[in-house]
């Protein structure tokens, strides 16, 4: 069984510019999350996708964006970044959303703005 | 809006004591709670977790209780071990989504 992974595992980027994440989720998970950890922080949930479609979004402005695949593979796309959005951006997959299936997370990208 | 409390935010004990962590929450319509285990640089990884409909879970050295009238879910680890230092995390989920807690930060002497 493939755990969740997610590409690249560090990025620095420059405020204003644009940002892309990757996750696969594991095995046979059809439900992916986004949550953004800040240094010293409880993880936020950014936003879910099931099937294709947005499936619940948390306190996270429009400039924060993504997609999911037919193969439940998912991105997260940041716009315009600013140096707040220096974080460890976890996705996290389950079979259905919670309560009817945990979440299970990947390691992590490390996105450092400068 | 939905909120979690978690106390301590960092907790010290010697190998072989108990740790109890505590959280509340604000949102009624929360009926599951998981707990992570967060090692530096690593990933939260699940280590129990319970439901609404469940006052008490136990697996081997921790357990999780529940009292759903006052809000309020605790972590309770005993016999700990050095491999027990981590920062843990507790969760309520109202509506699919997880709301986190700020962490609280155990360490275990040897």
């Amino acid at each position: 069984e493939t755990g969740v992974t997610q590409s690249p595992t560090h990025l620095i980027k420059t405020r204003g510019q644009q940002v892309t994440l990757r996750c696969s989720s594991q095995s046979g998970h059809n439900t992916v999350s986004w949550y953004q950890q800040a240094l010293g922080q409880g993880p936020q949930f950014i936003f879910q996708y099931y099937r294709e479609e947005e499936n619940g979004r948390g306190n996270f402005p429009p400039r924060f964006s993504g997609l999911q695949f037919p193969n439940y593979s998912s991105e997260l796309n940041v716009n315009a970044l600013e140096l707040d959005d220096s974080a460890l951006y976890l996705c996290a997959s389950s079979l259905g959303a919670p309560p009817n299936s945990p979440l299970h997370f990947g390691n992590g990208t490390r996105l450092t703005v400068t | 809006g939905e909120n979690v409390e978690q106390h301590p935010s960092t907790l010290s004990v010697q190998e072989g004591d108990s740790a109890v962590i505590k959280c509340t929450y604000s949102d009624s319509a929360s009926n599951y709670f998981p707990w992570y285990k967060q090692e530096l640089g690593k990933r939260p990884q699940l280590i129990i977790d319970i439901r609404s409909n469940v006052g008490e879970k136990k697996d081997q050295r921790i357990a999780v209780t529940l009292n759903k009238t006052a809000k309020h879910f605790s972590l309770h680890i005993t016999e700990t071990q050095p491999e027990d230092s981590a920062v843990y995390f507790c969760a309520a989920v109202p509506g699919g989504k997880l709301i986190f807690g700020q962490g609280t930060e155990l360490s275990v002497k040897p």
